[in-house]
């Protein structure tokens, strides 16, 4: 069954310190990979999202993923966080069966920005 | 419209009564998906819309919950008896339509169950 992990629940780092939330994800074709991120009483919104080519994307805010498929992750990056990205991140992959499409979230790892 | 919108985004209401929650999609978007949220949890699928036809019910917990999209457009979630164990942020997506394409989601209704 398809599924996806994302190993670390809470994460803490300083200002302007790099950053990478980790996902894996189990799935038998090739996925359709996203992130997105949830700040408080907003909704979801895209980061970024890989479903074929250069397996380094890039996304909004300065954010990056690599899909590996040889680990099966797709890590999020950032090389210098900023105050404003503590919010919770989710990585999903797109699942499609006999025509049907949906998305499979991990858990989340909520991020908190220290000053 | 200019994105997805929710009403109400906040809904309390008691143990065996029946909600209704609604989503309005983008306008030019064929698909429209129903997620719920735990809290502490990612969202999870309960089912999806292809213009009206609702090809996946497959994530709905019980048959207390049945959603319609009889127009092609506008969304409803019905819970019927509610149950405290409903309590939970519902969430509606909206797309172009197809497992590529990015989802679009609106705010939330965050129902409680008393």
């Amino acid at each position: 069954a398809q599924s996806v992990t994302q190993p670390d629940i809470h994460i803490t780092v300083s200002e302007g310190a790099s950053l990478e939330l980790r996902c894996n994800y189990s799935y038998g074709a090739t996925p359709y990979l996203f992130w997105y991120v949830q700040s408080p009483g907003q909704g979801l919104q895209l980061l970024l999202k890989y479903f074929s080519g250069d397996t380094l994307v890039q996304g909004i805010k300065g954010f990056e993923a690599e899909f590996k498929r040889s680990q099966s992750s797709f890590n999020l990056r950032k090389p210098s966080v900023h105050w404003s990205d503590a919010a919770e991140y989710f990585c999903a992959v797109a699942s499609s069966t006999s025509g049907t499409y949906k998305y499979i979230f991990g858990t989340g790892t909520r991020l908190k920005v220290l000053a | 419209g200019a994105g997805v919108s929710q009403s109400p985004r906040y809904k309390v209401t008691k143990r065996g009564q029946d909600v209704t929650l609604r989503c309005d999609p983008i306008s030019s978007h064929a698909t429209l998906y129903w997620y719920q949220q735990a809290l502490g949890q990612g969202p999870e699928f309960l089912t999806y819309f292809n213009y009206e036809a609702q090809p996946d019910k497959s994530g709905l917990p019980s048959d207390r919950f049945s959603a319609e999209r009889p127009e092609g457009s506008i969304s409803t979630l019905t819970i019927q008896r509610t149950e405290q164990r409903d309590s939970a942020m519902y969430r509606c997506a909206s797309s172009t339509g197809t497992a590529a394409d990015t989802q679009y989601f609106g705010p939330g209704t965050r129902l409680t169950v008393l």
